[in-house]
Parts: C-alpha cells; structure tokens; sequence
C-alpha cells in the first residue's frame, strides 16, 4: 500500500521563489526519504531523515519531520529552471529490509 | 559507484507473450535489489526485494516474478504479459547502508 502522500500534486513556481512539499505518512517508520525523478528517468537520493530527527539541511534543501502528526516537509529554496521535477517521499519500516513505501509524488515546474 | 544497467530501455510487446528484463550493479557486493513498477503520473510500487542469491520476496501477487541467479544480477519475467503489465520498471539497489537506494534509468514496457 501506499503510505506516503504528497501535497500538492503540483506545484509551478518561478526561479527564485521557494518550494515547499509535504508529505504524510500511516504508520510509524525508521526513517523518511526524499528522491527526485526526472521525466523519464530513475530516482535520486536527495536527503534523509530518521525519526529521532526533526529537520536536516543539504545545501538548499530543508527537510522537518513532525513524528507526532506524521508528516514530512521538503523546501527547496531560490529555485532554479533545473529542480523541474517530480519529487517523492519514501518511508522505511524499522524491519524492512530497506524496503520503501512511496508516495504519489509532486510535480514541480520551476519556470525561469 | 552504485551503477545500475537497466536493459532493454524500452520494449513493445504483445498481450500473452514472455518477458525478461534484466537488472545488473556494481559497487557494494550483497546489496539489496528490489524490482519497482511505476504507472504513468504515479509512484512507485514494490514488487519484489532480494536480500541475497536465491532470496526473493514478492510483494504483490500478479503474474511477474523474479530471480536473483547471481550477487549482482536481477531479473523480472513473465510467462504471459497483461494490458495491465504496462509501466515503467525500475531496478534499485542498497549501497553500504541498507537505508539509501540507488535507481536504475529504468524500463519503460508497454504491452498492446
């Protein structure tokens, strides 16, 4: 089942502007991932956080977690053209064998 | 390096016919390999992980399967493909850590 949600569906901005993404999940988790995908494209990493953490950085990414109402934020800050993309949340059980439970994505349009 | 080859990139097959998409990494040796199907404008959905040569789980019952004869090799078959097979196939494998995944540029199958 799909645990994580996003919100919004999509998201267009202008480079420069911020972006914020949210993410909601069920079930308790060990950690929560987010992955860009580009049109056509695999997944890439972009940033972790366990569940004893409440926010990370990684260069202009920002990401809280809020274990009490199970929800995830990923911001993007001074947007350019090149973050168009679609954007996932990713939670992982405490037993899971590394296994992901996705959500449906946001689909962010930076125009320049 | 966490490479993934991903073959073929795309397929066109017909409704009843055998499939066979193949998955190979390098890097760390005993990762982690897991099989995922996105749908168009979707996320994505497990459907099978292997822990080791031999170890596989599947996560969905459907008419696919998998294989991991060899440490760095995975595939996905089918005896008989379904309409609903269609989608884009992504290979992912753990590094050192079991918590981060690493995509392959994925297989985009489409069954008419």
């Amino acid at each position: 089942s799909q645990q994580g949600e996003e919100d919004p569906q999509a998201l267009s901005i202008q480079e420069g502007e911020n972006a914020t993404m949210n993410c909601s999940y069920k079930t308790s988790i060990n950690n929560l991932q987010w992955y860009r995908q580009n049109s056509g494209r695999g997944l890439v990493h972009l940033i972790l956080i366990r569940s004893n953490e409440r926010e990370k950085h990684s260069g202009r990414l920002r990401v809280t977690l809020d274990t009490s109402k199970k929800s995830s934020s990923l911001l993007i800050t001074a947007s350019r053209a090149a973050d168009t993309a679609s954007y996932f949340c990713a939670t992982a059980g405490s037993t899971s064998y590394g296994k992901l439970t996705f959500g449906q994505g946001t689909i962010l349009t930076v125009h320049p | 390096s966490q490479t993934i080859h991903q073959w073929p990139a795309t397929l066109v097959q017909p409704v009843g016919s055998p499939l066979s998409l193949e998955c190979t990494v390098e890097g760390t040796s005993n990762p982690n390999l897991y099989w995922y199907r996105q749908a168009a404008g979707r996320g994505l959905q497990l459907l099978f992980y292997s822990v080791g040569i031999g170890q596989i789980s599947s996560e969905v019952p459907q008419n696919l399967s998998a294989s991991r004869p060899q440490d760095r090799q995975f595939i996905l078959s089918s005896k008989k493909l379904l309409l609903s097979d269609s989608g884009f196939y992504l290979c992912a494998r753990t590094g050192a850590s079991t918590d981060t995944q690493y995509f392959g540029p994925g297989t985009r199958l489409t069954v008419l």
